[in-house]
């Protein structure tokens, strides 16, 4: 059975960093890119960041590009997320997701910027 | 990077069709082979129910269904039932600079 599962969410200040990890399992890892999805208090779905199966391709949303910083390892099936300079609109549930035919999320992990 | 536009809301009783637009544009939803619906109940994560523009997954039932006409997308709930009630979000590639792209979301209500 296939899972996605976050992790490394919590409080951070305005200006702080943060590193989310999602562990995939249940399925080829390094088969799949694989996104960033996040989603404010009662608000809608954001795409975030991509990467490549091989992490040879990444890209970000204009609201994170220069701050965020997308990677994997696909020796431990891991897929990171660091934010840098992270500002009070960043807080949100992040989710990992396989998009597409193939799709699949995590349960996502809480973010809150605040001081 | 502008959310792709969706009505706030809809609403039917059971066993009506209640239709879901999802509006973008040439550079999206009109370009783009790659549109999808989830269905995403409160405090879960997002249920793919279409994808491509009108495939369903295995397991989503055929009361559910998607189509495209010009820089539109459209979902169709067909005979809705109370548990079609939850939050619907289209999705479109959106080329290789913007990449991905959401719609604001649609909050259906089974009367």
């Amino acid at each position: 059975q296939v899972h996605l599962v976050e992790s490394g969410g919590g409080v951070v200040q305005p200006g702080g960093s943060l590193r989310l990890s999602c562990a995939g399992s249940g399925f080829t890892f390094s088969d799949y890119g694989i996104h960033w999805v996040r989603q404010a208090p009662g608000k809608g779905l954001q795409w975030v960041s991509f990467i490549r199966h091989d992490g040879s391709k990444k890209q970000y949303g204009d609201a994170v590009k220069g701050r965020f910083i997308i990677s994997r390892d696909n020796s431990k099936s891991t897929l990171y997320l660091q934010m840098n300079s992270l500002r009070r609109e960043d807080t949100a549930v992040y989710y990992c997701a396989v998009i597409g035919d193939f799709d699949y999320w995590g349960q996502g992990t809480l973010v809150t910027v605040s001081s | 990077q502008s959310a792709l536009t969706q009505p706030h809301s809809v609403s039917g009783s059971p066993g009506q069709s209640v239709t879901i637009s999802c509006s973008g544009t040439s550079s999206d939803v009109g370009g783009s082979d790659y549109v999808s619906w989830y269905q995403q109940l409160p405090g879960k994560a997002p249920k793919l129910l279409i994808y491509y523009v009108n495939n369903r997954p295995s397991g989503v039932p055929d009361r559910f269904s998607g189509s495209k006409s010009g820089n539109t997308a459209s979902l169709t709930i067909s005979g809705l039932q109370t548990e079609d009630e939850a939050d619907y979000y289209c999705c479109s590639y959106a080329g290789r600079n913007t990449f991905y792209i959401f719609g604001t979301g649609t909050k259906v209500t089974v009367l």
